[in-house]
């Protein structure tokens, strides 16, 4: 399994954009690149989800360079309800894979 | 509409007595996690099933247990609690490992006395 490696945490202000950067150096031909929220007493929340180049949602963008060797998640203008622990997580294409958490980047938006 | 449900929310037991917590989800998916998840720190993977197929880590103590007797549920078996088992237990499913999307329950914090 592909380990990543993310920022311990991160702070930002209401308003500005919000780039995570996550590192997947192992990552695999079969692997995927996904992102998750959690605030705290929940459960994980999907985000994002991609294989290459930009995937762009509702509530982020992640872009995957050529050699997928890292990820950056973007959020764009956040809010203080944008405070979450975020998770990159590499999982591979399959039926039945595990599904390893990192260490996770804890976001502080402030007003 | 809940997709992952979990019951208890909170359990409260004491040290060595059993507890189990369920898992049901109305996704009908092949997959379904358990993660423990203690304060500050990452869900950390105990084990998963795909369909009746049990999937341990080998990290896992075997205080843990966990029982699919359908699809749709699915429970975690704590023999003999510790106080280091004190912990949210979170339930996760999901269709197909990769492109789908993994759903998950609320949790369910366990205190252990």
């Amino acid at each position: 399994l592909a380990k990543t490696t993310q920022p311990i945490s991160m702070d930002s202000y209401e308003g500005q954009e919000v780039n995570i950067t996550c590192s997947h150096n192992n990552i695999a031909t079969n692997d995927y690149i996904t992102w998750y929220q959690q605030f705290p007493s929940q459960g994980p929340r999907f985000i994002i989800q991609g294989y290459k180049t930009k995937v762009t949602n509702e509530v982020a963008s992640l872009f995957i360079p050529a050699d997928r060797k890292s990820s950056t998640l973007s959020l764009p203008r956040v809010s203080l309800s944008d405070t979450a622990v975020y998770y990159c997580l590499v999982v591979e294409y399959s039926s039945a894979s595990k599904i390893i958490f990192g260490s996770g980047t804890r976001l502080s938006i402030r007003p | 509409d809940a997709m992952v449900i979990q019951n208890p929310r909170y359990q409260v037991t004491q040290f060595g007595k059993p507890v189990t917590l369920s898992c049901s989800q109305t996704l009908n998916h092949n997959v379904m996690y358990w993660y423990q998840q203690k304060s500050s720190q990452a869900p950390k993977l105990l084990f998963h099933y795909y369909d009746k197929d049990f999937n341990n880590e080998a990290d896992t103590p075997d205080n843990f247990q966990s029982r699919r007797p359908n699809t749709s549920f699915c429970f975690l078996d704590i023999r003999s609690p510790g106080l280091g088992d004190a912990a949210m237990y979170l339930c996760a499913t999901v269709g197909l490992a990769g492109t789908d999307t993994q759903y998950f329950g609320p949790g369910t914090r366990l205190t252990v006395l």
